[in-house]
C-alpha cells in the first residue's frame, strides 16, 4: 500500500539558510498535518490543511511558512534557520480527520 | 495543564505480562483517540484508533475509552521485546479540527 513520502530524508544547512521539506500524501487523502520532533520530545504539531486550505496551526514559528498544492503534496519552508531548528519533521496524511499515518521524516541537522 | 498527559515511565513488565498504558486529555469535546507506537529516530506507527466509549481490539491491543473521565488507555497482551517502544496517546480535539495533540509518550521496556 502506498505511503507518505518524504523528502529528502535527511537535510545538513547552516544557520541562516533556507531549508523546503516536500510531502506526498496517501492518494485520496485531504488532509496532511506537519509536526516537529526534538531529541526525547513528543511530536509537536505545527500546521495542517485540508483539502488545500490552511486549517490549523500549532507552535509554528514566524520563520516557517507552508502550503498545499492541487495535486495535495505539501511544502514546509524554513528560512533563517537557527541551531535550535535541528529535530526531525515529520509529515502525516488522513482522510478527513480520521487514522493520520506518518511518513518517514526528515532530519534537519543545522550546523 | 498539556492537553494531552501520560506518564513517561519507564514502564517495565516481563515478556508474556500484560502492559498497562494510560493517557488523559483535557478537552472534553475532543472526538478522536489514537495510540501511536514509536520505536528510537522513527516515525510514529498507528496501531489503534478509537472514537466511541468502551473497548476495542485488535489482535494483542486493546483501546479503552472513557470520555465521562476524559481517559484513553492502551492494554498490550502478552508483550514481547519487540514491543518495547515509547507509545503515544493522540487526540483530535474535535470534528471540525485538524489538529492531532500527542502525548509526552510512554516508555515501554519488555523484559526476556
Amino acid at each position: 500500500a502506498a505511503g507518505v513520502i518524504q523528502s529528502p530524508r535527511h537535510l545538513i544547512k547552516e544557520k541562516r539558510e533556507t531549508a523546503t521539506l516536500k510531502c506526498y500524501p496517501i492518494p485520496r487523502h485531504d488532509t496532511v498535518y506537519w509536526y516537529q520532533q526534538g531529541p526525547g520530545q513528543d511530536p509537536q504539531f505545527l500546521i495542517s490543511f485540508y483539502e488545500k486550505m490552511q486549517s490549523d496551526k500549532g507552535s509554528i514559528p514566524d520563520r516557517f511558512s507552508a502550503q498545499q498544492f492541487s495535486d495535495y503534496h505539501s511544502e514546509l519552508n524554513m528560512s533563517s534557520l537557527e541551531l535550535g531548528d535541528s529535530a526531525l519533521y515529520f509529515c502525516a496524511s488522513s482522510f478527513t480527520n480520521t487514522e493520520a499515518f506518518f511518513g518517514q521524516g526528515t532530519r534537519l541537522t543545522v550546523v | 495543564q498539556k492537553e494531552v498527559e501520560q506518564n513517561s515511565g519507564p514502564l517495565s513488565v516481563p515478556e508474556g505480562a500484560i502492559a498497562s498504558l494510560n493517557c488523559t486529555y483535557s478537552d472534553r469535546g475532543s472526538q478522536s483517540f489514537f495510540w501511536y507506537r514509536q520505536y528510537s529516530g522513527k516515525s510514529p506507527e498507528l496501531i489503534m484508533s478509537i472514537y466511541s466509549n468502551g473497548d476495542k481490539e485488535d489482535g494483542r491491543f486493546t483501546a479503552q475509552l472513557n470520555k465521562a473521565s476524559q481517559y484513553v488507555s492502551l492494554l498490550i497482551r502478552d508483550s514481547q521485546p519487540s514491543d518495547s517502544a515509547t507509545y503515544l496517546c493522540a487526540v483530535n480535539q474535535r470534528d471540525s479540527s485538524y489538529k492531532l495533540i500527542f502525548g509526552s509518550g510512554t516508555r515501554l521496556l519488555v523484559r526476556p
